[in-house]
């Protein structure tokens, strides 16, 4: 069964520091990938995803993120963070071929960006 | 817009009790999904719908019942609740497989 891992539960990080929040899953023939982020006491929102093409998926709020398929990993990173950007980030993925488009998520990674 | 809406936003219960989560989107979306969400433990699929009259399983079904009268509901019934069910709820909407799902603003449950 397909299974995703986050490798860091938290990352504190300076303001106007780089960052990269790592997402590893289980091989599959096929994946979908995605990162959503979570505001306190909001829902989930899109951040960016890849379905296919170029490797290197650019999203919202100057997140980009590179889909590795040699090395299983779908790591999420930023130039530049603010303050704004602490939140919750969850990596997801969706088998190609799973009927029914069924999201696996990592266990998430919170991020405090601190001045 | 609306999108996704969840209803109530919070809930307290006793063990035992049964109620009913609340969800409905305006986008016509077929494929519908319930989540929970519980700390450390990202969020895992409780029972998802690729259309009316269809619904099936996740990781953690045990528990809750789903149907899909219509496209743009899907409650989620607790039968008899117990603590262990205690979490955040998230529904969550998209067209198809490979369009990013839409989620609502939770239900946070707490079962005493």
């Amino acid at each position: 069964a397909q299974s995703v891992t986050q490798l860091d539960s938290q990352v504190p990080v300076f303001e106007e520091a780089p960052v990269e929040l790592r997402c590893n899953y289980s091989s599959s023939v096929s994946v979908y990938l995605f990162w959503y982020v979570q505001y306190p006491n909001q829902g989930l929102q899109l951040l960016l995803k890849y379905l296919s093409g170029s490797t290197l998926v650019k999203g919202i709020n100057g997140f980009e993120a590179e889909f590795n398929k040699s090395q299983t990993s779908f790591h999420l990173r930023k130039p530049s963070v603010h303050i704004s950007d602490t939140a919750e980030y969850f990596c997801a993925v969706s088998d190609f071929y799973n009927q029914g488009g069924k999201l696996i998520f990592g266990q998430g990674t919170e991020l405090s960006v601190k001045p | 817009n609306a999108g996704v809406t969840q209803t109530p936003k919070f809930q307290v219960l006793k063990t035992g009790q049964s109620m009913t989560l609340q969800c409905a989107q305006d986008m016509n979306h077929e494929y519908m999904s319930w989540y929970r969400q519980d700390p450390g433990m990202g969020l895992r699929l409780i029972h998802y719908s690729v259309g009316a009259g269809i619904t099936d399983q996740g990781e953690v079904p045990n528990g809750y019942n789903v149907s899909r009268s219509t496209t743009e509901d899907f409650p989620l019934r607790l039968l008899s609740a117990a603590p262990s069910q205690t979490s955040v709820y998230f529904c969550a909407s998209s067209r198809n497989q490979d369009q990013p799902q839409h989620f609502g603003d939770g239900t946070r449950l707490s079962i005493l």
